[in-house]
């Protein structure tokens, strides 16, 4: 059974700072690896897919790898403004069914 | 209106008591998604709608019953529920479930509805 886990849980940098978001999953064979972000009390927000023949993928301030061999991906986030503050939510989908398998998050916080 | 939308967005239910939550998406998309957000669990997926088909159900008991009446609308029935089942209820669509070009399996959420037992 595949598992993700996401570490750290809660992160508080001040602004202006690059940061690094890692996600690891055990079951290797897997589709793709999306990065979400959630909002306190409000839905999910995709911000990068990588498929699984991908390194990385990159939309403005982000930045995701995906190192499948090894379970692991990072997020890095350039030049960190407050507006980021938010629960960062990675994800695989397996090769076998439809589903995605969630990590429990990271919780972060950026500081005026 | 568009994206994807969920009603109500916040409900408290007796154990006894039935209700059900619907989703609506405007995106012209063929998948629908319900999720599961625990206060202490990661997010879990529920169950997913193909074509208005279920394509997959993660062993979610019975109390949980999913409904598709066509590609754009997902309603969740529930009934006789424990206080167990409190969480936040997402819904999501992407074009398919399956990619058949870029961004075709990318998911879009509607903002929940937070379910108290």
């Amino acid at each position: 059974k595949q598992e993700v886990t996401q570490i750290p849980a809660a992160l508080s940098v001040p602004e202006g700072e690059n940061l690094v978001l890692n996600c690891s999953f055990t079951d290797s064979a897997i589709y793709n690896l999306q990065w979400f972000r959630q909002d306190p009390g409000k839905g999910l927000t995709s911000l990068l897919l990588i498929q699984s023949s991908q390194r990385e993928q990159t939309s403005g301030r982000l930045n995701a790898s995906l190192d499948k061999s090894s379970g692991r991906s990072t997020l890095y986030i350039a030049a960190s403004q407050p507006g980021d503050s938010a629960t960062y939510l990675c994800a695989v989908k397996g090769r076998a069914g439809n589903m995605l398998t969630f990590g429990g998050g990271t919780r972060l916080m950026v500081k005026p | 209106e568009t994206g994807v939308t969920q009603t109500p967005r916040h409900l408290v239910m007796g154990m006894t008591n039935k209700k059900s939550l619907k989703c609506e998406q405007h995106l012209g998309h063929n998948a629908m998604y319900w999720y599961k957000q625990s206060a202490k669990k990661p997010l879990e997926l529920m169950f997913v709608y193909n074509f208005k088909e279920q394509t997959e159900n993660n062993s979610v008991p019975s109390r949980f019953s999913p409904e598709c009446p066509n590609s754009s609308h997902l309603f969740l029935h529930l009934h006789t529920l424990q206080p167990e089942d409190s969480a936040l209820y997402l819904c999501a669509s992407s074009q398919s479930v399956i990619a058949g070009g870029p961004g075709q399996e990318t998911q879009y959420f509607g903002p929940g509805t937070r379910l108290l037992v």
